[in-house]
């Protein structure tokens, strides 16, 4: 069963906006990672958070971590028609437990940006 | 080679037959791991090594299915007398580390069975 849940299922922008992606988690966690994949094809990792952390960024991209509420969400600013692709959060491991990268999928956001 | 490289990207193979799906992880990565992606069920893990050894393997959904890894290095997922809903992309990834903190993936072997 999938761990994460992500909302919205589908998301359909226009170039220069901005896109937000949410995920929910159930179990503690290690870290939470999100990835991209074009076409159905590889996962491209885009950026990880530890669960120590709150908020991360890496160039257009900002990923904020609330544990409390078990949730993530990823930013994407100034959206280019290349980002159309789908996204996914994955965490990986237990607080405390021993973390070997099983990571456990949500089902994924389809990004559609029009240019 | 630079990534993780799998065989083949495509493979459509008729029902009950045997497949074969290798991953050639990077060079140096002790840690690899084989995913699932269908339509129905997402991505879903499969199975883990740490060199040789498979230390979980509780999401293979059957024991039609098999892997192994030599060398500590490259892997062969097996599928034995496939079946229609086993037709899904077989991604394979692979991480430095055994906390598997970055995990790299391949571009995936789709398995069409017909």
């Amino acid at each position: 069963s999938q761990q994460g849940e992500e909302d919205p299922q589908a998301l359909s922008i226009q170039e220069g906006e901005n896109a937000t992606m949410n995920c929910s988690y159930k179990t503690s966690i290690n870290n939470l990672q999100w990835y991209r994949q074009n076409s159905g094809r590889g996962l491209v990792h885009l950026i990880l958070i530890r669960s120590n952390e709150r908020e991360k960024h890496s160039g257009r991209l900002r990923v904020t971590l609330d544990t409390s509420k078990k949730s993530s969400s990823l930013l994407i600013t100034a959206s280019r028609a290349a980002d159309t692709a789908s996204y996914f959060c994955a965490t990986g491991g237990n607080a405390g437990g021993t973390s070997y990268g099983k990571l456990t999928f949500g089902q994924g956001t389809i990004l559609t940006v029009h240019p | 080679g630079a990534g993780v490289s799998q065989s083949p990207s495509n493979k459509v193979t008729e029902k009950g037959k045997d497949v074969e799906l290798r991953c050639d992880p990077i060079s140096g990565h002790t840690a690899l791991y084989w995913y699932r992606q269908s339509l129905g069920q997402g991505l879903e893990f499969l199975i883990y090594f740490q060199g040789n050894s498979a230390p979980d393997k509780s999401g293979l959904p059957s024991d039609r299915f098999s892997a192994e890894r030599t060398g500590g290095s490259v892997s062969t997922l097996t599928i034995q007398r496939t079946q229609q809903e086993d037709s899904a992309v077989y991604l394979c990834a692979s991480s430095p580390s055994v906390d598997g903190n970055t995990i790299y993936f391949g571009e995936g072997s789709w398995l069409t069975v017909v």
